[in-house]
């Protein structure tokens, strides 16, 4: 079964710093990627997908296939970036549901 | 377009009633999925319709079930409802035709069971 893993449940970071959030997955094949994001009082939204390999709002992240990993990264935190952060997995075989991690808060410091 | 709505936003029931939540999916979107939000367990699957047919189901007991309807708005039924049932519904749409599927999700409806 596929397995996403967010080790953090709380992140906290001082503006200006860099940021990771960590994913790990498990999951035999090639899977599909993806990280969401939920404001405060708003619905979940789609931050970005591996197979996109773009940066948006100054976050990036690399699937790492040896590691199972799809870190989360930012190199300059900032306030508004204070969210909760969700890692999902969707198997490449059709139309499969997304497995979510637990998430993880992460909480910007002025 | 107008975005997922689900209604109602709030509910509150008692143990062993019954709760039908709705959901209406953007313009074109064939596919619904819901999922249970909760501090402890995060995002988890329920279910997804998409054409009317239930394509994919999660981990839930027969209590937990769905449909879906010519105009793709789907419902989903809680029976005997549980203490534990107490959490954000969040249904999302796709269009969930071939390449990468991207969801689409409602602001959620907000259950609590006394």
């Amino acid at each position: 079964a596929q397995r996403v893993t967010q080790p953090e449940k709380l992140l906290s970071v001082f503006k200006g710093a860099p940021v990771e959030l960590k994913c790990n997955y498990s999951y035999s094949g090639s899977p599909e990627l993806f990280w969401y994001v939920q404001y405060s009082r708003q619905r979940l939204q789609l931050l970005l997908r591996h197979i996109s390999r773009e940066s948006i709002k100054g976050f990036t992240a690399d699937l790492n296939k040896g590691e199972t990993s799809f870190h989360l990264k930012k190199p300059f935190a900032q306030e508004e970036d204070s969210a909760m952060y969700y890692c999902a997995l969707r198997p490449y075989s059709g139309n499969t549901p997304l497995v979510f991690g637990k998430g993880t808060r992460l909480s910007v410091i002025a | 377009k107008a975005g997922v709505t689900q209604t109602p936003r709030y509910l509150i029931k008692t143990r062993g009633q019954q709760v039908t939540l709705s959901c209406s999916p953007i313009s074109g979107h064939r596919s619904v999925s819901w999922y249970q939000q909760t501090p402890g367990q995060g995002l988890q699957f329920l279910f997804e319709y998409f054409s009317e047919t239930q394509r994919n189901k999660g981990n839930f007991p027969g209590r937990f079930s769905g449909r879906q309807f010519s105009n793709s708005r789907s419902e989903m039924n809680v029976s005997t409802l549980e203490l534990g049932d107490s959490a954000l519904y969040l249904c999302a749409s796709s269009l969930a035709v071939g390449g990468t599927n991207i969801q689409y999700f409602g602001a959620g409806t907000r259950l609590s069971v006394l």
